[in-house]
Order: structure tokens, then sequence, then C-alpha cells
């Protein structure tokens, strides 16, 4: 598609159960990034992916949070034992490249998850 | 590490009235830069990107920014705001050596444009 397609808009979880969000990036692009948006402003680098390898994972908290990049499937963005902390928008960006033509990640509507 | 300061968390602004909106980011490396707009309930849309060249980099919407690099600064600017141009303005660094490729933002400004 034209454009990167996050499902769903939005998702409640009781403290505790699991969570998790998908992602479509634009059709030939092979960077997919997930960024989490707390407080409103602050954006929060989670995970990237060149095709279904993780590129960077250097903002993944260790132990409840995973995610994919399948072939032919959304990527998808899982946390298990959602904690209060966890309520955010998930937002999931992709690049066709990231050389001097191509140097820019267009992002979904986000996914907003509340954790009661 | 980088970082990126957007100093003013609120700019209330009179239609039809210039503004600016102040970026600074940590290195004198070589950088990428970027601004985007968030609109209420939005994903975020690029408004325009610094990645090497000329200093004076023109967008989308009539905005235009100045990348300094003495001054490690990126801030954005338009003659004439609309109201239509009320919304969350975030400006980001991506690191081209670090092969990340990941943004860092910065805490974003919120323009108000009053009629």
């Amino acid at each position: 598609g034209e454009e990167v397609a996050q499902t769903p808009k939005h998702l409640v979880r009781g403290e505790g159960q699991k969570a998790k969000l998908y992602c479509a990036p634009i059709k030939g692009h092979s960077y997919v990034f997930w960024y989490q948006q707390v407080l409103k402003n602050e954006f929060k680098f989670l995970i990237s992916f060149q095709n279904e390898n993780v590129f960077d994972e250097t903002g993944m908290p260790k132990e409840r949070f995973s995610a994919k990049c399948l072939p032919n499937s959304p990527c998808s963005l899982e946390i298990q034992a959602t904690k209060l902390e966890d309520s955010a928008v998930y937002f999931c960006a992709s690049s066709q490249s990231w050389d001097r033509m191509n140097t820019e990640a267009f992002f979904g509507q986000g996914t907003r998850l509340t954790v009661v | 590490a980088q970082s990126v300061t957007q100093l003013d968390s609120q700019v209330p602004v009179f239609e039809e009235a210039p503004v600016e909106l102040r970026c600074n980011y940590s290195s004198s490396v070589s950088v990428y830069l970027f601004w985007y707009v968030q609109y209420p309930n939005q994903g975020l849309q690029l408004l325009l990107k610094y990645l090497s060249g000329s200093t004076l980099v023109k967008g989308i919407n009539g905005f235009e920014a100045e990348f300094n690099k003495s001054q490690t600064s990126f801030h954005l600017r338009k003659p004439s705001v609309h109201i239509s141009d009320t919304a969350e303005y975030f400006c980001a660094v991506s690191d081209p050596t670090s092969g990340t490729y990941k943004y860092i933002f910065g805490t974003g400004t919120r323009l108000k444009v009053l009629a």
C-alpha cells in the first residue's frame, strides 16, 4: 500500500494481559521502525528491521517486549504482561532505504495502548 | 549520544504573522535533520529534511528551515501562518555514521495559531 497501516487504532488491556500491535509498511520499503510516544511528546525508539531481520534493537525493553517482521505478513510488536507504564501511542514507520535519496521515514497513524 | 532540544514547548501566534520554531542538536558531526508535524490523533508527516547541500531547505505548506552547523541549529520558519498550521511540530536527528538509521526526537513545540 501507499501508506503505513497500523492496527488496531486503540487497544485497552488489563494489567498483566498481552498486547499485540500490527504494522503493514509501505510496499517496497525495506526498513521498519517502532517508536513509543509517551506523555504525549516523548518519542522513544524501540526497534528497527531490515526486511525480516532485526536491524537495531537497542531501545527494546528486554523482558516483556518482542517484535517480528515475517515475509508476507504485517510486522508485529507484542507486549507480554502489560504494565501501566506501557500506556502510550506506538508508532510504526517505514523507509525505502537510507541512502541520500531516500532518507525519510513514513509514519503510520499509531496504536493507542491503554493499560488499566 | 545525540540529543535534540526544542526549547519552546508552546508558541502562540496570530494568523498571518511569521513564526520560528527553534531546534538545536547536540553534536557537530554530520547529521541528517528533519521536521515533522503531528495533527491531533494523527501520525507524523514530514515537512522537510536536510541531508546535505544548501543550508536553506524548503518544505511543504510554505515552511522552510535553515541548517546552521556552527550553531548546531535547524530552526523552522513560516512567513505567514494559517489557523490550519495549529499542530505539534517535532525536530528529529539521524546520525548517518551510526549505522542505525533511527531518529532522535525533540520533545515537540505546540504551535497555536490564533484568529
